[in-house]
């Protein structure tokens, strides 16, 4: 079956730019989505078809999906930003997300 | 206001039976492909089920032949029977939707109902 892998964590100072990979086996063939998950609250897209924002995504959230790795890019990171971030993609009519990393911003 | 409201969960025996539904409000729920998701307290999300707008549906390989996703488009509602449900099926269980005219990412949740297998 299809795998995601991210790393379990990512710590960024505030201000700073902040990257988070989701390797997968010609992921850059598939598009890649991201999501935000704070502390007992819902996911929310931030990033979907590899770079695309959502209406009321700050602009300082991108995406990129080449090869077999995805990022998700947050420049001047805030602390509103601290979070667990999931990356998802479709594989034969199969839904997959990666492990999850927490965001930390010190 | 476009939102997702999940209610039906509780506390069910291991091989028990629940239904979970899922009201759309402020979108046509059958004009979007409509997914359920899980997830285990402190871990990740893990994808339950999927309905396309033409019907078409799909499981992963753990749930396939005990979950049954549906929706009725008259109550504007999308559904998930889970049958023979096992302790690893706890989770919180969200539904959602798919990005319009897309499949690929989800950009409405519901807030989540909570599901618990223990005798």
């Amino acid at each position: 079956s299809y795998e995601l892998t991210q790393p379990p964590s990512v710590s960024v100072s505030p201000g700073q730019t902040a990257s988070i990979t989701c390797s997968g086996n010609n992921l850059g063939d598939k598009y890649a989505s991201w999501y935000q998950q704070k502390p007992g609250q819902s996911p929310v897209l931030v990033i979907y078809q590899d770079t695309k924002r959502p209406s009321g995504i700050p602009e300082r959230f991108s995406g990129s999906n080449s090869g077999s790795t995805a990022t998700l890019t947050i420049s001047g990171t805030q602390a509103m930003d601290e979070a667990d971030y999931y990356c998802q993609a479709w594989d034969s009519s199969t839904v997959v997300f990666g492990g999850g990393t927490r965001l930390t911003v010190l | 206001e476009v939102q997702l409201v999940e209610s039906g969960g509780g506390l069910v025996q291991p091989g028990g039976s629940l239904r979970l539904s899922c009201a759309a409000a402020g979108f046509t729920l059958r004009t979007y492909d409509m997914y359920w998701v899980r997830q285990v307290t402190g871990k990740g999300l893990e994808w339950v089920s999927a309905v396309g707008t033409a019907g078409d549906r799909y499981y992963p390989g753990s749930v396939r032949g005990r979950f049954t996703v549906s929706r009725e488009n008259a109550k504007n509602s999308l559904y998930l029977q889970m049958d023979s449900l096992r302790a690893g099926d706890t989770a919180v269980y969200y539904c959602a939707r798919a990005v319009a005219a897309t499949h690929d990412a989800f950009d409405v949740w519901g807030q989540g109902t909570m599901v618990t297998v223990s005798s």
